[in-house]
């Protein structure tokens, strides 16, 4: 059971280049989702997925497209960098929340991206 | 900003010291969860309170909540220099999406041997 996998750990781009983020979760988590981490700013939630084919936009969802065309996957793509999106990559999941059950969520260990 | 607060947004002390985080948010909320990341790592999840408890505890770890002062603190008991981290608290909003945490900009504790 590896959890959250997320791949690269590290990358840097050039301004105007694409490049997709991987995540995958064997865990059969419905929920899955990405943020960014900037430093004073916490983490900011830039996509969700509620299920294979569903997803939708969080706080900072602009420059970025996701997918879910599986359980397990949920890749990032970065459709034409900009030197603000260097940051700190987060994949995450879980099982579906109520608002009774809060659920905990699982985080990979994070992709460090520069884009210069 | 709708993320909770962290308070203080730094915090040293020495081994065996108690630590103690504050957590203020803005609207009503189903839960609030501590998550501690250590440098260069994920998050992970520490504590879950739901909006109906007042207090949890976990080993080392106390939990309160205040609903009526929006407000929540992690509390660790005789710190370890494993304690080092930052630690962000994130609540699930009440009327938000299902699924959806809102996290605070977190408090970075360092714990002297």
């Amino acid at each position: 059971n590896a959890g959250v996998t997320q791949t690269p750990k590290f990358q840097v781009l050039k301004t105007g280049q694409s490049m997709t983020l991987q995540c995958a979760q064997d865990m059969n988590h419905e929920y899955m989702s990405w943020y960014r981490q900037d430093p004073g700013m916490g983490l900011r939630l830039i996509h969700y997925s509620v299920g294979a084919g569903i997803t939708d936009q969080g706080e900072v969802p602009n420059g970025y497209n996701v997918s879910r065309s599986t359980t397990e996957d949920f890749p990032l793509r970065l459709l034409s960098a900009a030197p603000s999106q260097t940051s700190v990559y987060f994949c995450a999941s879980s099982y579906f929340f109520t608002p009774d059950s809060g659920n905990t969520i699982y985080f990979g260990e994070g992709s460090w991206l520069t884009v210069v | 900003s709708q993320q909770g607060e962290e308070d203080p947004q730094a915090l040293s002390i020495q081994e065996g010291e108690n630590a103690t985080m504050n957590c203020s948010y803005k609207t009503s909320i189903n839960n609030l969860q501590w998550y501690r990341q250590n440098s260069g790592r994920g998050l992970v999840h520490l504590i879950l309170i739901r909006s109906n408890e007042r207090e949890k505890h976990s080993g080392r770890l106390r939990v309160t909540l205040d609903t009526s002062k929006k407000s929540s603190s992690l509390l660790i008991t005789a710190s370890r220099a494993a304690d080092t981290a930052s630690y962000f608290c994130a609540t699930d909003q009440r009327g938000s999406t299902l699924g959806r945490l809102y996290f605070g900009r977190g408090t970075q504790l360092t714990v002297w041997p």
